[in-house]
């Protein structure tokens, strides 16, 4: 089963810090990764997502995502933190037949004043 | 583009009730979802749609669960009977084609006391 696996709860980093919030897959095939991220009380946004090409994604509000095939991972990153990118984030993959997402488990991100 | 409308936002209902969930997706849009969040189990995946016709609903948790979409500007999750352990937060999704980004309503906040 396509699945991905988001080893951290949380993640605490003050703010003008830079960001990584880690995920990791698991497939059969080529990954079509996507991160989305969720505000209190809010449904999910799209943030980036890979397909193939380039193995640096560059998405919305600054973030980025690099694309390692061979750790395969799909990291989150900002050069710079906001108080105001604290939200919860989430990892997805492609399902098997291409028509929904798999999500994992969240990370909640905080950055500090 | 209006999003992904779904009503109500909030509902609080008694066990034993009939609760009925609304979404609209985004015009164009011929793939619809209906996710369920939780703590305890995160994003979820119940059902999905493309043109109207159900795909895949290997994730409805039981019978007291079903869902519609009549046309393609409709769908509705219903729970009948509803229990405690239903309440969480259910999203509905669409998105525009086979690889596209899938897009998230605000989600209907459902508790069951």
């Amino acid at each position: 089963a396509q699945s991905v696996a988001q080893p951290e709860d949380q993640v605490n980093v003050a703010e003008g810090n830079p960001l990584t919030v880690k995920c990791t897959y698991s497939v059969s095939g080529n990954p079509y990764l996507f991160w989305y991220v969720q505000y209190p009380n809010r449904g999910l946004q799209f943030l980036l997502k890979y397909i193939t090409g380039d193995n640096l994604v560059k998405g919305s509000y600054g973030f980025e995502a690099e694309f390692n095939k061979s750790q395969t991972s799909f990291h989150l990153k900002k050069p710079s933190a906001l108080v105001s990118d604290s939200a919860l984030y989430f990892c997805a993959v492609r399902d098997w037949a291409g028509y929904a997402l798999n999500f994992g488990k969240g990370t909640s991100l905080l950055v500090t004043p | 583009d209006a999003g992904v409308i779904q009503s109500p936002r909030h509902e609080v209902t008694e066990m034993g009730q009939e609760v009925t969930l609304r979404c609209k997706p985004i015009s164009g849009h011929d793939y619809l979802f209906w996710y369920r969040q939780t703590m305890m189990r995160g994003l979820e995946l119940l059902i999905y749609f493309n043109n109207n016709v159900p795909i895949d609903d290997s994730g409805m948790p039981e019978d007291r669960f079903s869902a519609k979409m009549p046309n393609a500007s409709f769908s509705t999750l219903k729970i009948q009977p509803s229990e405690p352990r239903d309440s969480a937060v259910y999203f509905c999704a669409s998105k525009s084609r086979t690889y596209g980004s899938i897009y998230f309503g605000e989600g209907s906040w459902l508790t069951v006391v």
